[in-house]
């Protein structure tokens, strides 16, 4: 069964450093996702892309946010300066098409920020 | 995704036992609600979807119930196994886009 797979499990980084997540969706899908999930707290969204350009955003991704499809595959979340409050568990997802579609998951990325 | 730290309603439930997770969202403008299955260590895995036009929706060993008129969901597993032990989370999408918002989920445990 095809599925989202994430890139790094665990990512490690020093307050202020750039981080990368990768995605890589699933291959007929066309709606990206992001979301994140502080320890203790719900998943909450952060951005939706489609069509090489984000669709819609939260009030959680600012300016230090910043999402790209750099190839026909991969789908990668970059924080320029990572702040304490960012370690989380990031999520992407993935959809075949817009509005009431169901988004599938991948694994995550766990982030650290020392 | 981890739940150490994480204070969440439990159901405790035997094994070939029926499960009843329940779920009140929040806006009634949503239209489209899943039904999420999450292990430690993986990510949500989608369950079950229904749309506001329905209110019952029947899947392999799961249904879900959906009532309008009081903002709730429910899921019900048939006959529990070890395998279902797992956080469930409800999410709708309230603003009318592909924006998921997530309940804060459901721990359950199955005994065998």
């Amino acid at each position: 069964e095809p599925e989202v797979t994430q890139t790094p499990s665990h990512q490690v980084t020093q307050m202020g450093q750039e981080v990368i997540l990768r995605c890589v969706p699933i291959s007929n899908h066309l709606y990206f996702y992001w979301y994140r999930q502080i320890l203790g707290q719900k998943v909450e969204f952060l951005v939706s892309f489609y069509n090489n350009e984000i669709s819609e955003k939260s009030e959680i991704f600012d300016d230090q946010f910043s999402v790209e499809r750099p190839d026909g595959s991969n789908f990668t979340l970059k924080i320029r300066s990572t702040k304490l409050e960012d370690s989380a568990m990031y999520f992407c997802a993935s959809s075949e098409r817009s509005g009431n579609q169901p988004q599938h998951f991948g694994d995550g990325t766990r982030l650290s920020i020392l | 995704g981890e739940s150490v730290g994480l204070h969440l309603p439990t159901l405790s439930v035997q094994e070939g036992d029926n499960s009843i997770i329940n779920c009140a969202y929040s806006n009634s403008a949503s239209d489209y609600f899943i039904w999420y299955k999450q292990e430690s260590g993986k990510g949500p895995q989608f369950i079950i979807d229904i749309r506001s036009n329905m209110d019952k929706r029947q899947g392999q060993r799961v249904t879900v119930l959906l009532n309008k008129t009081v903002k709730h969901l429910s899921l019900q597993i048939a006959a529990t196994q070890p395998g279902d032990s797992a956080v469930y989370f409800c999410a709708e999408t309230p603003y009318g886009n592909n924006r998921l918002a997530f309940g804060k989920g459901n721990q359950v445990v199955v005994i065998p």
